[in-house]
């Protein structure tokens, strides 16, 4: 059964600090990693993708790490703002189209 | 442009009951998704539908079924509604099936925030 696990529900960091969200599979016949950004109230917004034949893919203020032999990926973002708050979700991605959602981090930036 | 949208924006229905959740997904787009999210938990995949067929189901029980119009809008229909049911469910598009999911994503409506009384 293909999983994927997001083990911390919640972190906080400060303002200008390096946010680290990480996320484990199980699959290792994905096609890709999404990340998307939750705020309450609101749907998931897409905020950056990993291919499975990438180790790294970088968009501003956000890079995402993979480690297909971990079986792991990670957002980081530098610096981290206020606005960042919101909740996180790794989403694993391939041929049925469907995407698997991790459980979600819950992020707080503390100015 | 009008992204995903979706309707109700709340609903509040009594075990047993019947209810019918609406999506219209952004304008050229021909695939909707459904997904249901429980109250600390990600996502789950319920169905997919593309013109107008049905491309993949998640583990679902029957009371649960879908189906898209010729304008690419979707219903999501749940019947014999159980307290369980209680979740947001949203409503992603694409152009396709996967198509610019790596790219750009799916893209999600607000959803529907369904309550079983």
């Amino acid at each position: 059964d293909q999983q994927v696990k997001q083990n911390s529900p919640s972190l906080s960091v400060q303002e200008g600090r390096i946010s680290i969200l990480n996320c484990d599979y199980t699959n290792s016949m994905f096609d890709y990693f999404l990340w998307y950004k939750k705020y309450p109230a609101e749907g998931p917004t897409f905020l950056i993708s990993i291919s499975s034949i990438k180790d790294k893919n970088e968009d501003g203020r956000f890079t995402v790490f993979l480690n297909k032999s971990a079986k792991h990926l990670s957002l980081h973002i530098v610096p981290s703002q206020p606005g960042d708050s919101a909740v996180y979700f790794c989403a694993e991605g391939g041929a049925t189209n469907k995407l698997i959602f991790g459980t979600g981090t819950l992020l707080a930036v503390q100015p | 442009d009008a992204g995903v949208t979706q309707s109700p924006t709340h609903l509040i229905k009594t075990r047993g009951q019947h209810v019918t959740l609406r999506c219209s997904p952004i304008s050229g787009h021909k695939s909707v998704s459904w997904y249901q999210q429980v109250l600390g938990q990600g996502p789950q995949f319920i169905f997919q539908y593309y013109e107008k067929e049905e491309r993949g189901r998640g583990n679902f029980p029957d009371r649960f079924s879908a189906r898209q119009f010729p304008n690419y809008s979707s219903e999501l229909n749940v019947n014999a509604l159980l307290l369980g049911d209680s979740a947001l469910y949203l409503c992603a598009s694409s152009l396709a099936p996967g198509q610019g999911a790596y790219n750009y994503g799916y893209t999600f409506g607000s959803g529907t925030r369904l309550t079983v009384v």
